[in-house]
């Protein structure tokens, strides 16, 4: 199974601010299969970055997704209060195909 | 545009069975995977099962292995998981989501299923 860890597990940042999230997979993650996901308290998850860098549909270009091999980042630039959220990053690959990490809950002061 | 719809959570005690729907619209259904994930109170993300298009592939989680089964109707744009012999650990919210290059690209807004004595 890849575990995928993702770090720091809470990141409290001020709005203007660039946060930086880590995504660090236990075997060699497909890039075309990495994904960052985005969930807003109350909310469902929303696809932020497909393909490790790749942004989704309606994503503001402060959300950039880099990496490859087993380490992953999610960069957000300029942070805005309405960035509140956790944070997920996800693989589709071997047995079990799917893993997500843990999640990474940005704060904004 | 894109609309994923789930249903049938509820409330039911360990060892029950429940069926959660899924009803989408907006695009092809047939030509999309289409997966499951629940979320525990207070708890990340758990990929539970997915099926392909035409409902040849099935993949599940271990967790849920011999006791989900995820299906779906093409002819009515819906896709299904019948839930078997429910545990407390079961509890979650479940969301239907669609596929597309192993990522989750749209969800719906869930359903929520509570497994208590």
């Amino acid at each position: 199974e890849i575990v995928l860890t993702q770090s720091p597990g809470t990141l409290s940042l001020s709005p203007g601010q660039r946060a930086t999230l880590s995504c660090r997979a236990s075997q060699s993650v497909t890039s075309s299969y990495l994904a960052w996901y985005q969930q807003k308290p109350g909310q469902a998850p929303r696809l932020l970055i497909y393909g490790a860098s790749s942004r989704a549909t309606g994503i503001p270009d402060r959300f950039s997704g880099s990496g490859s091999g087993t380490d992953f980042t999610l960069t957000i630039s300029r942070l805005e209060p309405e960035d509140v959220a956790v944070y997920y990053c996800q693989q589709f690959g071997r047995s079990p195909p799917i893993t997500f990490g843990q999640g990474t809950r940005l704060e904004i002061k | 545009q894109v609309q994923l719809v789930e249903s049938g959570g509820g409330v039911v005690k360990p060892g029950e069975s429940l069926r959660l729907s899924c009803a989408a619209s907006g695009f092809t259904f047939s030509d999309y995977y289409m997966s499951w994930i629940r979320q525990a109170p207070g708890k990340g993300l758990e990929w539970v099962s997915y099926t392909s298009g035409g409902g040849s592939t099935i993949y599940d989680a271990d967790s849920v292995t011999g006791r989900f089964r995820i299906s779906r109707d093409n002819a009515k744009n819906s896709l299904f998981l019948h839930m078997n012999n429910l545990r407390a650990e079961d509890t979650a919210v479940y969301y239907c989501a669609r596929m597309a290059m192993g990522q989750f690209d749209y969800w719906g807004l869930g359903t929520q299923v509570t497994v208590s004595s």
